[in-house]
């Protein structure tokens, strides 16, 4: 049973442009959430998601970001139009339901130039 | 003042050490996690507790709900336990963790 996958692990790209980042589950997990960690910073909520059902984006900033986690395929976090401050490790993790314990992916690192 | 907050920021101790890390919270939870994170890598959950004491290997993991306080214990503390170790809630009602600054610990050789 292979563990939250997440790619790409890194990620470069100029101001403006569009990022995507993907999170496979892990295998039976229907709860995916999303963390960013800035530079020397604490780890943030972001969104939380079931199958196709946005639960819980308090976290997220209200412009430019979106998440999505389809009937099928990867859940993917999108960033429009970055800008420098997007620059972090953001982090994903999967439970099966909302009592389990939340298994957490190696982060893609984002680096905006 | 952070909802989760640890204690210390910065360890160091000699191998072989017990190591202790704290964590005071002032929200309501349904549940603490400690994790580990390795410097440039992934984030891996060590315990989840609502309650009392739970145990794996070298490592300790205790909770008192009443008082909103949790500790982290190492025994017999390695270099490969060097790392940043988080302490992060789940906040009652809610599906979203909350997170700790972390505590870097550095076991020298």
């Amino acid at each position: 049973n292979a563990g939250v996958m997440q790619n790409p692990r890194h990620l470069v790209r100029r101001r403006g442009q569009e990022a995507r980042l993907r999170c496979s589950p892990m295998k039976g997990h229907s709860h995916v959430y999303w963390y960013r960690q800035l530079p020397e910073e604490g780890l943030k909520f972001m969104v939380y998601l079931q199958k196709e059902n946005i639960i819980d984006e308090s976290g997220m900033p209200k412009e430019r970001f979106s998440a999505e986690f389809p009937k099928e395929g990867p859940s993917i976090l999108r960033i429009q139009q970055v800008v420098r401050g997007d620059s972090a490790a953001y982090f994903c993790a999967s439970s099966p339901n909302q009592k389990e314990t939340q298994y957490f992916g190696p982060g893609t690192r984002l680096l905006v130039l | 003042k952070n909802e989760v907050e640890q204690s210390p920021q910065n360890l160091t101790a000699q191998e072989g050490e017990f190591i202790t890390i704290n964590c005071s919270y002032s929200v309501g939870i349904s549940a603490l996690h400690w994790l580990q994170q390795h410097p440039g890598g992934g984030i891996v959950s060590l315990f989840m507790l609502s309650s009392g004491k739970k145990k794996h290997g070298r490592l300790i993991a205790t909770i008192n709900i009443q008082e909103k306080h949790s500790s982290l214990h190492i025994t017999a503390s390695h270099p490969r336990d060097s790392a940043v170790y988080i302490c992060a809630v789940l906040i009652q009602g809610a599906q979203k963790l909350v997170f700790g600054q972390g505590t870097r610990l550095t076991i020298n050789p």
